[in-house]
């Protein structure tokens, strides 16, 4: 049982170069986020999904895109990527039970612009 | 708007100092209220879920508890090995909302 998985793990992309980031978990849940943490900033949400086939946008979407083709995966692309998108990326799931439950983070993505 | 507010920002403790961590936060209906560790280099460990106040929650040398405004981490004789950044999150019972996310408190406990 592999919880929340992230490929890559680091990253260098040049100014204006495009890359997906790839969130597998194994926990069937319903619910996946992804975050970028940032020094000072905490961990800001960017997209997220309540479902296979949906997707919804966070506090800090611009720049990025989502898709949820499959309920296990959650893609994160960078059309374009620029050096303030210079960041580690968090991917996380929960599923949402009553009361409701902990959401499962993956080990992060470390990602430069240069 | 959902917040939460995290204090302090870093804290510095001798092995066996007991202490506490703050956690604001403002929410349109508390769904639940999270805890988390987060080691350097790692992703945010889950530590504790409370729904409503007056609830507590203990693990080894962590106890949290829960105000209709506040939570607090309760760190009592703190060991080296619990040196990381503990993070807060709310999630709303409006609607299907994410999580919010405090900035952290870094804590150093030293030998």
């Amino acid at each position: 049982n592999a919880g929340v998985t992230q490929t890559p793990k680091f990253r260098v992309l040049k100014t204006g170069q495009s890359m997906t980031l790839l969130c597998a978990q194994d926990m069937n849940h319903e619910y996946m986020y992804w975050y970028r943490q940032d020094p000072g900033m905490g961990l800001r949400l960017i997209h997220y999904s309540v479902g296979e086939g949906t997707t919804a946008k966070g506090e800090v979407p611009d720049g990025y895109n989502v898709s949820r083709l499959k309920k296990q995966n959650f893609l994160l692309g960078l059309e374009s990527a620029a050096p303030s998108q210079t960041s580690v990326y968090f991917c996380a799931s929960s599923y949402p039970g009553t009361g409701d439950t902990e959401a499962f983070f993956g080990q992060g993505t470390r990602l430069t612009v240069v | 708007e959902d917040q939460v507010t995290q204090s302090p920002e870093a804290l510095r403790l001798q092995e066996g100092e007991s202490s506490s961590l703050n956690c604001s936060y403002t929410v349109s209906g508390l769904r639940g209220l999270f805890w988390y560790r987060q080691d350097p280099g790692k992703g945010p460990e889950f530590l504790f879920t409370l729904y409503s106040a007056g609830e507590e929650k203990e693990k080894e040398r962590l106890k949290a508890t829960l105000t209709k405004k506040e939570s607090f981490l309760h760190i009592t004789a703190p060991k080296p090995e619990d040196s990381a950044t503990y993070l807060c999150a709310v999630r709303s019972s409006s609607g299907n909302t994410p999580l919010v996310f405090g900035k952290g408190t870094r804590l150093s406990v030293i030998a």
